[in-house]
């Protein structure tokens, strides 16, 4: 099993442009998540998906749309980055949206906006 | 959300115990207590959790009192390998919105 995966490794952008983050995960899980790291700081949610076909926002949400494409996959897009949008950003699955259900975390895609 | 507290950093030796406590003051009755740990540039790698009492894995052990607003995560015999970032979060028991404060960077020494 891969566990989570995401696309790309690395990205640079120019301000204004579009891009969209890749994530899927092996484990036949339920809930997906969109965290960002800035340098420093801890994880901060962005957005999340409870169970296929249902989105929510979390704690830093606007400047992001999200995609739950099917059980395996959800995406984040930037439809127009700004230079405060560069960070680390994590994807995670669980099993279920609830307490004590382990997140499990991919290896991240580092985004530079210029 | 439940906010938590914890030593912005902490340094060790090798073979040495590293105690590392957290107060979570607002936890609600059904919230568990989650540790997560990440190394530089990855992603969080969950822990341990508990609800109360003392919770043991093969990694580490979870020691919460009576009153849960406080948990200390012990780490036996700490090797170079678990220099990291560790993590302690309320998990809420409305939906698993984890909330990462700033951590504690421990730094494991030869």
């Amino acid at each position: 099993n891969a566990g989570v995966t995401q696309t790309p490794k690395f990205q640079v952008l120019k301000t204004g442009q579009s891009m969209t983050l890749q994530c899927a995960q092996d484990m036949n899980h339920n809930s997906m998540y969109w965290y960002r790291q800035d340098p420093g700081m801890g994880l901060r949610l962005i957005y999340y998906s409870a169970s296929e076909g249902t989105t929510d926002k979390g704690e830093v949400p606007n400047g992001y749309n999200v995609s739950r494409l099917n059980k395996r996959e959800f995406s984040l897009r930037l439809e127009s980055a700004a230079p405060s949008q560069t960070s680390v950003y994590f994807c995670a699955s669980s099993g279920f949206d609830g307490p004590a259900s382990e997140q499990f975390f991919g290896p991240g895609t580092r985004l530079t906006v210029l | 959300l439940a906010k938590t507290t914890q030593p912005i950093s902490m340094d060790s030796y090798e073979g040495q115990e590293v105690n590392i406590t957290c107060s979570h003051n607002n936890i609600a009755t059904n919230d568990y207590i989650t540790w997560y740990q990440q190394f530089p540039s990855q992603g969080p790698r969950f822990i341990i959790q508990g609800y109360k009492t003392k919770v043991t894995n093969e990694v580490a052990s979870l020691f919460i009192p009576a009153d849960r607003k406080s948990s200390t995560l012990s780490l036996p015999r700490v090797s170079l390998s678990d220099t990291a970032v560790y993590y302690c979060l309320v998990d809420k028991a409305a939906g698993n919105k984890l909330t990462f404060g700033g951590g504690t960077r421990v730094l494991v020494k030869p």
